[in-house]
């Protein structure tokens, strides 16, 4: 496509309950990227993947999020057991490489995930 | 503690002024980004400095790179209401692995 696609734009789940957020990258770009940003504010690193490599989990707050990338395309991040506090905008961007420190990423529009 | 400062974190000011964005650290980045985001959408590139002293300009916008590749600056000249957005640096560690580290942005409204 022509830009990165999320969905849903808008979730909002129950305290306990496991959501899947999806994010479809531009055709073409090896990285793949999940940040999350709360309330207007900078935006915080969770996981990326670069190509068939193993990726990069650093960023994951806990073993209640996961990741995965099918196919070298489309990544799905998992919560489970939300908590209030895992409410957030979580942005997914994605870069012709993660081994090229210049390449900008092109971001989706996010999915604002709201935990009541 | 935030690896990128910037300040202010909040700056209001009229139509046709100049300002200055700040973004600092103590680590040593081989790239520094800008990137503007609106409400309900992400983040959009706006430029990468990726030498040492190096300055690129865009249109009313100047972006500069510090020599010691430590901090970067984004000078705004005759503001307009278009500009008005949250402002964030961002850059790729020289020891590290090969991801964005962000600020925590600068929420710019330009007056009319």
């Amino acid at each position: 496509g022509a830009g990165v696609s999320q969905s849903p734009s808008n979730k909002v789940t129950e305290k306990g309950k496991d959501v899947e957020l999806r994010c479809d990258p531009i055709s073409g770009h090896t990285a793949l990227y999940w940040y999350r940003q709360s309330l207007g504010q900078g935006l915080e690193f969770l996981i990326y993947f670069q190509g068939n490599s193993a990726p990069d989990k650093s960023g994951l707050p806990s073993d209640r999020f996961s990741a995965e990338r099918t196919g070298g395309s489309v990544s799905t991040l998992t919560i489970q057991r939300t908590q209030q506090e895992d409410s957030a905008v979580y942005l997914c961007a994605s870069s012709l490489s993660s081994l090229f420190y210049n390449y900008g990423y092109t971001f989706g529009s996010g999915t604002r995930l709201t935990v009541v | 503690t935030q690896l990128l400062e910037q300040s202010p974190q909040f700056l209001s000011i009229q139509e046709g002024e100049n300002l200055t964005v700040y973004c600092n650290s103590s680590s040593v980045f081989s790239s520094l980004q800008w990137y503007r985001q609106e409400p309900g959408e992400g983040p959009v590139l706006l430029v990468t400095v990726v030498t040492g002293g190096e300055v690129k300009k865009l249109k009313r916008l100047t972006f500069q790179f510090g020599d010691a590749r430590k901090d970067s600056s984004l000078h705004i000249t005759a503001a307009q209401p278009g500009d008005t957005g949250l402002y964030l640096c961002a850059g790729v560690k020289v020891q590290g692995a090969q991801k964005l580290v962000f600020g925590q942005g600068t929420r710019l409204t330009i007056n009319p």
